[in-house]
């Protein structure tokens, strides 16, 4: 399966600013996945990142506060913009490894907003 | 739209066998997979099951049940490491065959 890079594994921001999260894969894969996950709960996705295409966001995520990059095969970038505490949360970056084989994730950056 | 539901605790003790449940609503379902996710740290892929039955992985299986939208996952002769929550996520069609998270089990194991 695929290893992926993620960083960085933490930050603590203040609110206004933007953060932006970088992973890299140790493969070339057509989708790359982020998602949020928030203190105890579940993992929602944000977005769906293709490379040479504009990421496809889901219902109540917007491009302008999580723009996303995918400028080739390896690479992708979140940017969390003007961040309130409501963002304040761990951000995960994921591959697909094959319908078998699920999902791969980042290690994840974990994210305080003040 | 898609709907997930799992316990949200189950405590077992060290050797015994622990079944998590997970019951599921889509209109277009593909498979269910399960991840474990230790806290701080990120899911880790179990196993996938996208035809009805069980599939087995060392002390791990995981079984499916299309026509109930049912599934879950096993794990036998729990180690304390074991500890650690539990992701039923369903692979939906309607969601751009992209996985649906479920709200997930957490599972302490006892000494």
């Amino acid at each position: 399966s695929a290893v992926i890079s993620q960083k960085p594994s933490r930050d603590i921001c203040q609110r206004g600013t933007s953060l932006t999260i970088q992973c890299q894969v140790d493969s070339q894969v057509t989708m790359m996945f982020w998602y949020r996950q928030q203190p105890g709960q579940s993992l929602t996705l944000i977005a769906t990142a293709n490379q040479g295409s504009e990421a496809t966001y889901e219902s109540g995520f917007v491009i302008d506060k999580f723009p996303i990059s995918r400028p080739n095969l390896t690479f992708s970038t979140l940017t969390v913009s003007n961040m309130s505490p409501e963002d304040s949360s761990i951000y995960l970056c994921s591959v697909e490894g094959g319908p078998s084989y699920g999902y791969t994730f980042g290690s994840g950056t974990r994210l305080t907003v003040v | 739209g898609q709907s997930l539901e799992q316990p949200s605790e189950v405590t077992a003790v060290e050797g015994a066998i622990v079944q998590m449940n997970c019951t599921y609503q889509t209109s277009g379902f593909y498979g269910l997979s399960w991840y474990q996710q230790h806290d701080g740290g990120a899911p880790t892929f179990l196993s996938y099951n996208a035809l009805d039955g069980l599939e087995e992985t060392g002390r791990f299986s995981s079984f499916l049940s299309r026509s109930d939208s049912y599934g879950y996952l096993l794990l036998q002769e729990l180690q304390m490491k074991d500890s650690a929550s539990y992701f039923c996520a369903v692979r939906d069609q309607d969601y751009g065959q992209n996985f649906v998270f479920g709200p997930g089990t957490r599972l302490s194991v006892l000494p």
